[in-house]
């Protein structure tokens, strides 16, 4: 069956744009979460959606990033004006539901962002 | 913070078993153990999880000390394809994953 999808693979920008990272996690699955992974360290959790609202966003670094899922599937990392430091990857995961003991997370392939 | 600490990397032999430690000294009662890998260029992969009782399937084993101060992900026969950042986590209900850096194993042929 079909996996987490995230598109683009690479997003080359310029510093001060804005971005949009799409995340189409597996069907059925109720939780998304959003991660960041910076060369040579572990992905760093952003956000959690449980549905369609955002249950955790403690993870986003500052008010230029943002995310949406208003029909509880597909979601949307955004990122206003746009840092060097904000080069990444960002990975996007899914599980059948979230806040459970077990909770098998399904990782998407992530997309690179480079901020020029 | 992760509250765990790995080696940062490992080398293991292909077709022999790699086993790969985890210290997690602060684990509190409620919290589960998880391995995650993440091959190049992918996303992490779940492997396994545990609470205090050793567990296996068919990817890997995990045995966990009767402290619950350790563990170890245990892959019987290593292959190529088993190269990878392999992540150990602990985590309880409601908690998000908190990833460290891993432990880098190289199955070298």
């Amino acid at each position: 069956g079909a996996g987490v999808s995230q598109t683009p693979s690479n997003k080359v920008t310029e510093k001060g744009k804005y971005v949009e990272l799409r995340c189409d996690p597996i069907s059925g699955h109720t939780a998304l979460y959003w991660y960041r992974q910076s060369l040579g360290q572990g992905p760093e959790f952003l956000i959690y959606f449980q549905g369609t609202g955002a249950a955790d966003d403690s993870g986003l670094p500052n008010d230029r990033f943002f995310a949406v899922r208003p029909e509880g599937s597909v979601s949307t990392l955004k990122i206003q004006r746009t840092e060097r430091g904000d080069s990444a990857v960002y990975l996007c995961a899914s599980s059948l539901k979230g806040g459970s003991t077990y909770n098998e997370q399904f990782f998407g392939p992530g997309t690179r962002l480079t901020v020029l | 913070d992760a509250k765990t600490t790995q080696p940062t990397s490992m080398d293991c032999a292909e077709g022999r078993a790699a086993n790969l430690p985890c210290n997690h000294s602060t684990i509190s009662g409620n919290e589960y153990v998880y391995w995650y890998r993440q091959i190049h260029s992918q996303g992490p992969q779940y492997i396994i999880h545990g609470l205090k009782n050793n567990e296996t399937n068919e990817m890997a084993s995990l045995i966990i000390t009767e402290d619950r101060k350790s563990s170890t992900l245990i892959l019987p026969h290593a292959t190529l394809r088993d190269t990878a950042v392999y992540y150990c986590i602990v985590r309880t209900y409601g908690q998000n994953f908190v990833f460290g850096p891993g432990t880098r194993l190289s199955v070298l042929p």
